[in-house]
């Protein structure tokens, strides 16, 4: 079985410009998560999909971050313009209704 | 509301040698926990799971948690540990009531084995 696959694995930008992340999760789940993970820190929620529904964005800065699920499938989520404390590594986590989460390889994001 | 407090940083042991991560947790509602492994550049792995029954959990890698409701404790144990087990170790809690919801993390715990 696949894992949640995530795409670019590493991405340095300027700040002040913009960048997008990819997911896409295993097949079948209908939930999926995007975390931030800070240097030193827990993974901390952003966003929460039910297939393509929003469940919980209560985390997510939407000044300036935004994420979709058009399909259901796979997302999208994206920075604009971004900020030197965005420098973190993306986590996206896909799972099935009460099962453990599964965990992407993370976008690590450096922002300079 | 949740949160998850891992109590020690670093954990430096010698290979072969018993290891203990200790984690507590605060919540007003029944949760699920769950043990992560996250290695140098790669995502989180999980190692185990509390979600009923037994309170002794056992998990891959040779890893294995109790739950102490009482204590409100999830701590991982390894009776002997090897090198290839360093590596940054997270718990988490999720809510039980609304299945599904997003997963809370400690801090983590560096896990530091030398020969």
């Amino acid at each position: 079985e696949a894992g949640v696959a995530q795409s670019p694995r590493y991405k340095i930008i300027e700040k002040r410009q913009s960048v997008a992340f990819w997911c896409n999760p295993i097949s079948g789940h209908a939930t999926l998560y995007w975390y931030q993970q800070i240097l030193g820190q827990g993974p901390k929620l952003l966003i929460q999909f039910q297939n393509n529904g929003v469940v919980d964005d209560s985390q997510l800065p939407k000044d300036r971050f935004s994420a979709e699920r058009l399909k259901g499938v796979d997302s999208t989520l994206k920075i604009q313009p971004a900020k030197l404390e965005d420098s973190a590594v993306y986590l996206c986590a896909s799972s099935l209704q009460r099962d453990p989460q599964y965990f992407g390889p993370g976008t690590r994001l450096t922002v300079l | 509301a949740q949160s998850v407090t891992q109590l020690d940083s670093q954990v430096p042991v010698f290979e072969e040698a018993p290891v203990e991560l200790r984690c507590n947790y605060s919540s007003s509602v029944s949760v699920y926990l769950f043990w992560y492994v996250q290695y140098p550049n790669q995502g989180l792995q999980l190692l185990l799971k509390y979600l009923s029954g037994s309170t002794l959990v056992k998990g891959i890698n040779g890893f294995e948690a109790e739950f102490n409701k009482s204590q409100t404790s999830f701590h991982l144990r390894k009776p002997s540990v090897h090198i290839s087990d360093t590596a940054e170790y997270f718990c988490a809690v999720s809510d039980q009531v609304q299945a599904g919801t997003a997963l809370i993390f400690g801090k983590g715990t560096t896990l530091s084995v030398s020969s």
